[in-house]
């Protein structure tokens, strides 16, 4: 977890509330992803970013948007937040590996959001 | 849609016995990449193997990668508790994208 942080850590919000999560790095690395973890179903790419204000969709984007006006920041956000967006939400970020050419990525703590 | 899928979803084996997991993927990749996570906490990368590569070492950790299955598997050997975690296989078929299987867990007995 070292070098990328998220906040909240846990946070509980009620149906049709908007909701921002916060990825923070000081890694600074030019990929950021965010993901979501739901029993069953592994992680899910949400969207991601390769640099400052590019950005573009994964698998399961609907529902969400994201910014990142800085290297250091990519924020999620849920305009309005639905019972089936609980789950557990994990931040990545990534570069090339200079001996692999390959990118390795690193996570966050992740974010345990609930949606009653 | 999930490109990599685990076997067996769960094992549970004695400390000291050796544990092997299995990831099967659908479509041509450039790496394989397998990822340890603890309860309650992220991802820790653990080793990759790239798609030309069909063995992999790292201390306690093997690797295999048949290509023409499209199948991969991770040996650890010598368990210990502290293995016990959900372990998850990662294909690229980009160079910067991941996608995850939806891993196997693993649990260690004293």
């Amino acid at each position: 977890d070292a070098g990328i942080t998220q906040s909240p850590r846990h946070k509980v919000t009620e149906t049709g509330t908007p909701v921002t999560l916060r990825c923070h790095q000081t890694e600074n690395h030019r990929y950021m992803y965010w993901y979501r973890q739901d029993p069953g179903h592994g992680l899910r790419l949400i969207h991601y970013s390769y640099g400052v204000k590019d950005t573009d969709k994964g698998e399961v984007s609907d529902g969400y948007s994201v910014s990142r006006s800085k290297t250091e920041d990519f924020l999620l956000t849920l305009e309005s937040a639905t019972s089936s967006q609980t789950s557990v939400y994990f931040c990545a970020i990534s570069e090339s590996n200079t001996r692999t050419g390959s990118y390795e990525q690193y996570f966050g703590p992740g974010t345990r959001l609930t949606v009653t | 849609s999930q490109q990599g899928e685990e076997d067996p979803q769960a094992l549970s084996i004695q400390e000291g016995e050796n544990a092997t997991m299995n990831c099967s993927y659908k479509t041509s990749i450039n790496n394989l990449q397998w990822y340890r996570q603890n309860s309650g906490r992220g991802l820790v990368h653990l080793i990759l193997i790239r798609s030309n590569e069909r063995e992999k070492h790292s201390g306690r950790l093997r690797v295999t990668l048949d290509t023409s299955k499209k199948s991969s598997s991770l040996l650890i050997t010598a368990s210990r508790a502290a293995d016990t975690a959900s372990y998850f296989c990662a294909t690229a078929q980009g160079a910067q994208k991941l996608v995850f299987g939806q891993g196997t867990r693993l649990t260690i007995n004293p």
